[in-house]
């Protein structure tokens, strides 16, 4: 029962390049979401979905794009890296009305 | 959304209960409350949730108050492995789908 993944695990690149974090739940769970949690801090929204094909913004969405082509994926993308998006990334599923679920999370330093 | 207000640290010592106590009191009436914990910075771990009765499962006992404006989650016996950060949330209903906001939530260290 692997649950959710998320891919890479940990990641460093440069200001400006783009980078996608991925993130694939085996249970099909309806719900996905996607949260970054600075150091010391609690974790904020950046975009969730709630079926394939449907995504909506969080408290935090700007320089991040996400699609949902399939209900077992929710890749993250941000298009051109900066500094202040240096963060853990945490991806959650959930089914409707039930529990979330939180990934490992993803390790993410721009230099 | 109903905010939630933890206290930034407790301690406890090993073997004892730990009390961890929220307010939300601008719940609304089909508002869930949450808790999660996250230690060191793994992934948050689901604990409990409750809507107005007491619950209690294998980790942890939720006490609600009547008016639901507050709530208490217990470790009834504490472990070194219990010591990360706890957090109180309301799982709220917008733009299609439920969402949880998280707080600063509340450093639990547990004491030898």
């Amino acid at each position: 029962d692997a649950g959710i993944t998320q891919s890479p695990r940990y990641k460093i690149t440069e200001t400006g390049r783009q980078v996608t974090l991925m993130c694939h739940q085996t249970w099909s769970h309806s719900y996905m979401f996607w949260y970054r949690q600075d150091l010391g801090h609690g974790l904020r929204l950046i975009y969730y979905s709630a079926a394939a094909d449907i995504t909506d913004k969080g408290e935090v969405p700007d320089g991040y794009v996400v699609s949902r082509s399939k209900t077992e994926n929710f890749p993250l993308t941000l298009e051109s890296a900066t500094r202040s998006q240096t963060s853990v990334y945490f991806c959650a599923s959930s089914e409707s009305g039930n529990t979330i679920y939180f990934g490992e999370g993803s390790w993410l330093t721009v230099v | 959304d109903a905010k939630t207000t933890q206290p930034t640290s407790m301690d406890c010592a090993e073997g004892r209960a730990a009390n961890l106590p929220c307010n939300h009191s601008t719940i609304s009436g089909n508002e869930y409350v949450y808790w999660y914990r996250q230690i060191h910075s793994q992934g948050p771990q689901y604990i409990i949730h409750g809507l107005k009765n007491n619950e209690t499962n294998e980790m942890a006992s939720l006490i609600i108050t009547e008016d639901r404006k507050s709530s208490t989650l217990i470790l009834p016996h504490a472990t070194l492995r219990d010591t990360a950060v706890y957090y109180c949330i309301v799982r709220f209903w917008m733009d299609s789908s439920y969402k949880l906001i998280f707080g600063s939530g509340t450093r639990l260290l547990v004491r030898p």
